[in-house]
């Protein structure tokens, strides 16, 4: 199957900071990512679509100015999390689909982010 | 909104047969099954895209409903490694299309 990859796989740091994370497709073009979020024993909940080429659409109720999204090329996505604080720490991860038609959705290994 | 996962945990023994359903509210376009280790990324099993279709990937296969807006995952003569959070994602097509809303989870736990 395709391969998605994310860097860090773990980041800690402190309050008002932001983070990085990017994701990353290696074997294959992806015109769009996604990004999850996942609270501890909760499901994974959709953030947001990233575009190559144009701006990130949002889900409702996610704050497109403090998870600032930038697809830069056809196989990475960047995902900041700005003025983070301890209610951002979670597992945030990214997919990309991949194959013809049936867009069967790859993820990424996820990026546990915890806030002090 | 949410499809809602059934049973939200199921205990089994090695070799034992388990059924997780999936519902939606609403029409869907696909049905995709994902299962989670604890600390991991979910991992995909199947994806099924036309009403009725079935589909088998080793001793895990899936329906899908489509006029009922249902899905179930089956998984027989389960294993040790079949432990996991499996979760349904849903995904409605059109404007939505690729999006993905996932079921609350189902864990299931085997034990040898």
């Amino acid at each position: 199957g395709a391969v998605v990859s994310q860097h860090p796989s773990r980041v800690i740091c402190k309050s008002g900071t932001s983070v990085k994370i990017e994701c990353r497709s290696l074997d294959f073009q992806a015109t769009t990512m996604f990004w999850y979020r996942q609270f501890p024993k909760q499901s994974l909940m959709l953030m947001a679509t990233s575009n190559e080429g144009s701006k990130a659409t949002y889900e409702q109720g996610v704050e497109k100015d403090k998870f600032l999204i930038n697809h830069a090329s056809l196989t990475l996505s960047t995902l900041t999390v700005t003025s983070a604080h301890p209610e951002d720490s979670s597992f945030y991860i990214c997919s990309a689909p991949a194959g013809t038609g049936a867009n069967t959705q790859y993820f990424g290994p996820g990026t546990r982010l915890t806030v002090l | 909104q949410q499809p809602v996962q059934s049973p939200q945990a199921v205990i089994l023994r090695e070799g034992e047969d388990a059924v997780i359903n999936c519902s939606s509210s609403k029409a869907l376009y696909s049905v995709h099954w994902y299962r989670q280790k604890h600390g991991e990324a979910p991992v995909f099993l199947m994806i099924l895209l036309k009403g009725g279709e079935q589909k088998g990937h080793e001793k895990i296969s899936a329906s899908f409903n489509e006029k009922k807006q249902q899905s179930s995952l089956y998984l027989t003569a389960s294993q040790l490694s079949y432990s996991g959070t499996y979760f349904c994602g849903t995904e409605a097509g059109g404007t939505s299309y690729g999006k993905l809303t996932f079921g609350q989870g189902t864990i299931l736990t085997v034990h040898p």
